[in-house]
Parts: structure tokens; sequence; C-alpha cells
């Protein structure tokens, strides 16, 4: 079935130290997302790619970036992690841009900072 | 901005009963609105959006923008129905970027 990927389910880091989360995609879909979805609260888009162009939410801190290498692949970096990262990450994917989307998610990392 | 609000975070109701979740939400251009479901232990996924105008597992919503709102609907609750739901809301500017609720847990009780 063609889905999009989260690996890993569970993270764990440390505080400061750099994490790496990753989301593939079979559907060959133009437009990916990252969205946090804090405890108890609504997911919060962070960034998202149309094709290799990045897009960055106002409010999304610098200590999260993002990369694509290619269609397929896409990656949330937090470069120095604090205890108010921990948080489920989601991943989605879309065809296109239209306002009326369905978007298809994966099934999340859940980030621990210790 | 725009805003979606969620007044419940748990709704329990008993299997055959009617199923009202509500939505509301603020947005100063046309919306687009949608209905996400995640069951236990699997992805959230799209339930319905208004646009379709559609009923999916007996599931209907209308878009009332009188009153700013997108309540989802069911005439009979089903065990299989309890799960968390989230509206959301679209917005225009170079992607479908959702803006989601904080969700409704949906418990239906034997």
């Amino acid at each position: 079935d063609a889905m999009v990927i989260q690996n890993p389910r569970y993270q764990v880091t440390q505080f400061g130290k750099p994490v790496t989360l990753s989301c593939s995609q079979t559907l060959n879909h133009n437009v990916m997302y990252w969205y946090q979805q804090k405890s108890s609260q609504a997911p919060k888009l962070l960034f998202h790619y149309y094709d290799k162009d990045f897009n960055n939410e106002a409010d999304t801190p610098d200590n999260f970036q993002s990369r694509r290498p290619n269609t397929s692949f896409c990656f949330l970096d937090i470069r120095s992690p604090g205890l108010g990262d921990a948080a489920m990450y989601l991943c989605a994917t879309s065809s296109g841009t239209a306002t009326n989307e369905k978007l298809f998610f994966g099934s999340g990392t859940q980030l621990s900072v210790l | 901005a725009q805003r979606v609000t969620q007044p419940e975070k748990l709704l329990s109701v008993f299997k055959g009963a009617p199923v009202e979740l509500k939505c509301n939400y603020s947005y100063s251009g046309s919306p687009e609105l949608f209905w996400y479901v995640q069951y236990s232990r699997q992805r959230l996924q799209l339930l319905l959006r208004h646009i379709s105008r559609e009923s999916i597992k007996g599931f209907t919503a209308d878009l009332n923008k009188g009153e700013t709102s997108f309540h989802l609907k069911k005439p009979f609750a089903q065990e299989e129905d309890s799960a968390m739901y989230y509206c959301a809301l679209s917005s225009s500017g170079g992607g479908n970027k959702l803006t989601f609720g904080t969700g409704t847990q949906l418990k239906v009780e034997l």
C-alpha cells in the first residue's frame, strides 16, 4: 500500500543533543508537511515543502530545520532540543496545494527529551 | 488569523444515540473545512470535507457560515465510532495548510 512512513516510532534524545526525524512516502506527492503535536493540543504546522520549495511558518523556532533531498524523503532536524520540544511529530503529504486537498499522515514519531 | 475551536475534550454517548461533535471556526476568507479522525493505534486520516458534501460512515457535517460552525453529526452511534476527532480549516497561500482544533475524544458505550 502506498503510504507515509515515519521512523522511528519513538525517539529519545538528551537535552541539547541534535536529533533527526525521518519521513518517507510512496505516494509521489508534491507536498510534504511537518506538524508538531504536544499533549492535549492541536497539531501545529511547522513547515512544508512544495517540491523543493521550503515554506516556514512564521512562529516556527529557528531550532527546527528541515531537508527534502528528493520527492520521497523529508527530514526534521532539531538542532538543540529542549524539554519543551517533547511532542508527537507528524509528517503528512498531499498531491498539490489546493485548499481542499486531502492530507495523508504518517503514524508519527513521539519524541522524548531527557 | 484563523482559529478552530472544539469545545468538548470528551464526548461520551451510548450505542444507538445521536452524536454531535461541535466545531466553530474564525477565518476572514472563505473556509475549507475538514474532519479528520484518529482511531486507536492508527494514523490520523480524513473523514470528510465540506466541499464534497458527502456522508462517510454515516457522518455528515454542514458548513454554517452564519454561525461559523461545522458540526459533525451521526444519527446512531456505533461502537467502532470511538476515536479522536479533529476539525480542521484550510487556508491558502502556497500550500494546503491546516489549522486544527484540539480534538474531541468520542467514546461510544454499550
